[in-house]
Formats: C-alpha cells, structure tokens, sequence
C-alpha cells in the first residue's frame, strides 16, 4: 500500500531565509510525487510535480523539489521565504491510480 | 492549465436534506474524477473515485447510499450527500484527471464548504 509521511505539523521560518518542508513516501513502483498548497478555506493549488527526469524539480512560486529514490523523499524547499508563502502544503503520490495525501505541513513566515 | 471548477462554492442547509455538488472539468475531457473530503486542519480523505459511464468506486468505510456519485460525461461528476447531517459538514474537494500529451496530471476544484445545521 503506497503513504505519504509529513513529519512535520508546522514548520516555523523568518522571512528571507532557506526553508524546507519534508515529505517521504511509499509506493511500490514508481511513483508520481507532487506538492500541492491550499490557502484558508481555498482548494489545492499545485506547485510542483516529479515524474521522472531530473530529480530536482522546479515549481511554482519559486519553490523546487528534490526527489531522493535511497531516502524516499521529496523536500520541497525554496531559498528565501516570504510571508505570503504561509499556508498548508501537502505532500502526495500516486502510484498505481489513486493520489495519496500527507498529513499536511503547516508553514509560518515570520516578518 | 486546466481549470476544474465547484459548484456551490459553499452550502447550508438543514438536517435530513440533500445537498448536490458539482465537479466539472472546464477545458479537458477527464474519464476520471475524484472527491475528497477534508476536515478542518487535517488533510484529504479520497471518498470515491468516480468513472465516466461506470459505477463509482468507494473508500473503506464511505457510505455509497449516503454520498451518491453520477460521472455523466466526460467533463461532469456529482457527488449528492443525502439526507445530510450535521457530522456530514465538510469541505468537499473534487479533482479531475487529464492526460494530455501522454502525462496524467491532476486538477483541483476550488472546494465546496458545506454546513448542515
């Protein structure tokens, strides 16, 4: 069965500086990665997605995301935070047919 | 890119009434669409998947009688949460797959919030 892990409930960065957002996965396959991000009472928003290729993947928004197949992860990062960039970020996968979601990694930028 | 939309973007209604949500797909074909349902902060819980011309396939533990879902055609799914609940109060998110140039991606609509009182 494929999961999604989000070890991370919030994830606390002062504007300007690097931040990351973890996320590892499971899926037997290969799998299909994707960052979403959702604002207060809005739907998802995509950000970015691996599918194959080149592991870092650039997105949206100036985010990227870095696919490690040993650790079975994919990171989202960007180099300097905003503080509009806060928001819930959910990590998923698809392997097979269904999309799964992480829990959900909340991020506050700090001014 | 592809836009897939909600409609009503929010809902209240009373106890013991169906409610119809709209999922549409505006700019591409997608044979398969899916409902979500969220929690406030907590993440997405897949319901359903819903096929264009099939019956729709459930989530362990989603009630099919109690969130009906019709997929008639290619850019429209409905989810209809019958004789709703308070406990039935969510955001409802549906998406749409589209495979277009060989890559299957998928769309989000903007939710639909729904309140039972």
């Amino acid at each position: 069965a494929q999961s999604v892990a989000q070890p991370e409930d919030q994830v606390n960065v002062a504007e300007g500086n690097p931040l990351t957002v973890k996320c590892t996965y499971s899926v037997s396959g290969n799998p299909y990665l994707f960052w979403y991000v959702q604002y207060p009472n809005r739907g998802l928003q995509f950000l970015l997605k691996y599918i194959t290729g080149d592991n870092l993947v650039k997105g949206s928004y100036g985010f990227e995301a870095e696919f490690n197949k040993s650790q079975t992860s994919f990171h989202l990062k960007k180099p300097s935070a905003l503080v509009s960039d806060s928001a819930l970020y959910f990590c998923a996968v698809t392997g097979g047919f269904k999309t799964i979601f992480g829990a959900g990694t909340r991020l506050f930028v700090k001014a | 890119g592809a836009v897939v939309s909600q409609h009503p973007s929010w809902v209240i209604c009373k106890s013991g009434t169906s409610v119809k949500i709209e999922c549409r797909s505006l700019d591409f074909q997608a044979t398969t669409m899916f409902w979500y349902r969220q929690f406030p902060k907590q993440s997405l819980m897949l319901m359903a998947t819903s096929n264009e011309g099939s019956k729709a396939t459930y989530e362990q533990g989603v009630e099919k009688d109690k969130f009906l879902i019709n997929h008639a055609s290619l850019t429209l799914s409905t989810l209809t949460v019958t004789s709703a609940h308070p406990e039935d109060s969510s955001f409802y998110i549906c998406s749409a797959r589209s495979s277009i140039r060989g890559q299957e991606t998928q769309y989000f609509g903007p939710g639909t919030r729904l309140l039972v009182l």
